[in-house]
């Protein structure tokens, strides 16, 4: 398709396991970028790539929390050990050249529920 | 205090009502966006405006930088207008590498 893919869609991850969430940014945009989204909140900046290179990961909560994108267009955001309140929906966004001018495109997010 | 502020949190109206969302905002941006997102999860970006104003259909945003507002507007509201309304600005220390989020404001417009 032609928009940005998450998956999986849906997760139910036991507490303590790895879970890893894959996000394929529309073909060409350099920027990609994860948020996380707590139930009624908005989302929470973690990383953000420009091509292979992380730029920015300020955002990640815990070093449990580790994201690549090693030919700079599939990315992966990986959580070790899953805590309860990892629960959350994690959303990946692409633009072309980073948000200044730019339309950012948004997938459809990776529901995670750690139980 | 949060860096974006919406209001209203909730917002329900009837078929037909002209509609406002404010924004308010604490730090210097380099752009303001406008975002929509359904059910499910999905978001899709409405405007990007950096000054002035800007109109799409029957949605209108506008943006007062020296006040740090913004509103977004919806005339002839429709029941599948109903969404999760985000504001959401880039900032002049951040600009390209990450977005700031208001909490939303959720709307319903009913039949």
């Amino acid at each position: 398709g032609a928009g940005v893919s998450q998956s999986p869609r849906y997760k139910v991850a036991k507490r303590g396991q790895d879970v890893a969430l894959r996000c394929d940014p529309i073909s060409g945009h350099v920027s990609l970028f994860w948020y996380q989204q707590a139930l009624g909140q908005g989302p929470e900046f973690l990383t953000y790539f420009q091509n292979e290179a992380q730029l920015d990961k300020s955002g990640l909560p815990s070093d449990r929390f580790f994201a690549e994108r090693p030919e700079g267009s599939v990315s992966t955001l990986k959580i070790q050990r899953t805590q309860q309140e990892d629960s959350a929906v994690y959303l990946c966004a692409s633009s072309l050249t980073g948000w200044r001018g730019n339309t950012i495109y948004f997938g459809e997010g990776s529901w995670l529920t750690v139980v | 205090k949060n860096e974006v502020e919406q209001s209203p949190q909730n917002l329900t109206a009837q078929e037909g009502e002209f509609i406002t969302i404010n924004c308010s905002y604490s730090v210097g941006i380099s752009a303001l966006h406008w975002l929509q997102q359904h059910p499910g999860g999905g978001i899709v970006s409405l405007f990007m405006l950096s000054s002035g104003k800007k109109k799409h259909g029957r949605l209108i945003a506008t943006i007062n930088i020296q006040e740090k507002h913004s509103s977004l507007h919806i005339t002839a509201s429709h029941p599948r207008d109903s969404a999760v309304y985000i504001c959401a600005v880039s900032t002049e220390e951040t600009s390209g590498s990450r977005l700031t989020f208001g909490e939303g404001t959720q709307l319903t417009v009913n039949p």
